[in-house]
C-alpha cells in the first residue's frame, strides 16, 4: 500500500520562510510531487521530484531524498497568497495515478 | 488554450439516485484520471482512462463507473448514491507517456 505523512498545519508571516515535510512509504516509487490547492478551488502542480537533490521554481523549492522517503517543499518570502493546502504526492509508476498524502494547510499572517 | 474543464460546477442528489459528472481535458492530452477529495483530504484516486480504456483503477466499489469517449473527454457516473459518496469530485488529464497532471475545477457533489 502507500502512505504520506505530512504535517496538518503550519503557520508563518508574510516575508519568511517556511518548510513542509513530507514522508512516504510506498510499493512503488516514481517521484514526488507537490500541489498547492486553495480553497474551494482545483490542485495546482507546484514542482516534481524523481531524482534526489533541490528543484528550484521561484520561490518554491523542492527536494527529495530516495533512501529517506523523504521530501519537503519549501516556500520563501512568504506572500497573503500563499494561503493555501499544500499535497505531495507519490507517483507509483510513469503516467500512472497519484497517491496524495492529507494535505497541510498553510496560513500566512500580516 | 482551455485548460481541463468540468461539469456541472455543483450537484445535489437524492441517496440512491445516480449521476454523471463530465470532464474536457485540456488541448493535447489523452489520458484522463478521477480522484473524489472530501473535505479536509487529500484526492483519492478512481481511475485512469486512456484509449477508451480504463487503465487503472483505485480503491473505489463497482458502482463507480467511467468512459472515456473517441475525442479524449470522459465521464464519471455513480450509481445507488451513498451520503459518503459527498465529495469534490476532480478530473485531471496528462499524457500517456507521463509527466504533470492539470486538475479542472471540480463538482462538488451533495447527497442527501
Amino acid at each position: 500500500g502507500q502512505s504520506l505523512e505530512q504535517p496538518s498545519e503550519v503557520t508563518a508571516v508574510e516575508g519568511a520562510i517556511v518548510q513542509i515535510n513530507c514522508t512516504y512509504q510506498t510499493s512503488g516509487f516514481y517521484g514526488l510531487s507537490w500541489y498547492q490547492q486553495h480553497d474551494g478551488g482545483a490542485p495546482t502542480f507546484l514542482s516534481y521530484n524523481a531524482l534526489d537533490g533541490l528543484e528550484e521554481t521561484g520561490r518554491f523549492s523542492s527536494f527529495l531524498s530516495r533512501s529517506d522517503s523523504y521530501g519537503y517543499l519549501l516556500l520563501q518570502e512568504l506572500q497573503m497568497k500563499d494561503s493555501a493546502s499544500y499535497f505531495c504526492a507519490v507517483h507509483p509508476g510513469s503516467a500512472r495515478q497519484l497517491t496524495f498524502g492529507s494535505g497541510t494547510q498553510l496560513t500566512v499572517l500580516p | 488554450d482551455a485548460g481541463v474543464t468540468q461539469s456541472p460546477t455543483h450537484l445535489i442528489k437524492t441517496r440512491g439516485q445516480q449521476v454523471t459528472l463530465r470532464c474536457s481535458p485540456k488541448s493535447g492530452h489523452d489520458t484522463v484520471s478521477w480522484y473524489q477529495q472530501a473535505l479536509g483530504q487529500g484526492p483519492q484516486f478512481i481511475f485512469q482512462y486512456y484509449e477508451e480504456e480504463e487503465r487503472q483503477r483505485g480503491n473505489f466499489p463497482d458502482r463507480f463507473s467511467g468512459h472515456q469517449f473517441p475525442n479524449y473527454s470522459s465521464e464519471l457516473n455513480v450509481n445507488a448514491l451513498l451520503l459518503g459518496d459527498s465529495a469534490l469530485y476532480l478530473c485531471a488529464s496528462s499524457f500517456a507517456r507521463g509527466g504533470e497532471q492539470y486538475f479542472g475545477p471540480g463538482t462538488r457533489l451533495t447527497v442527501t
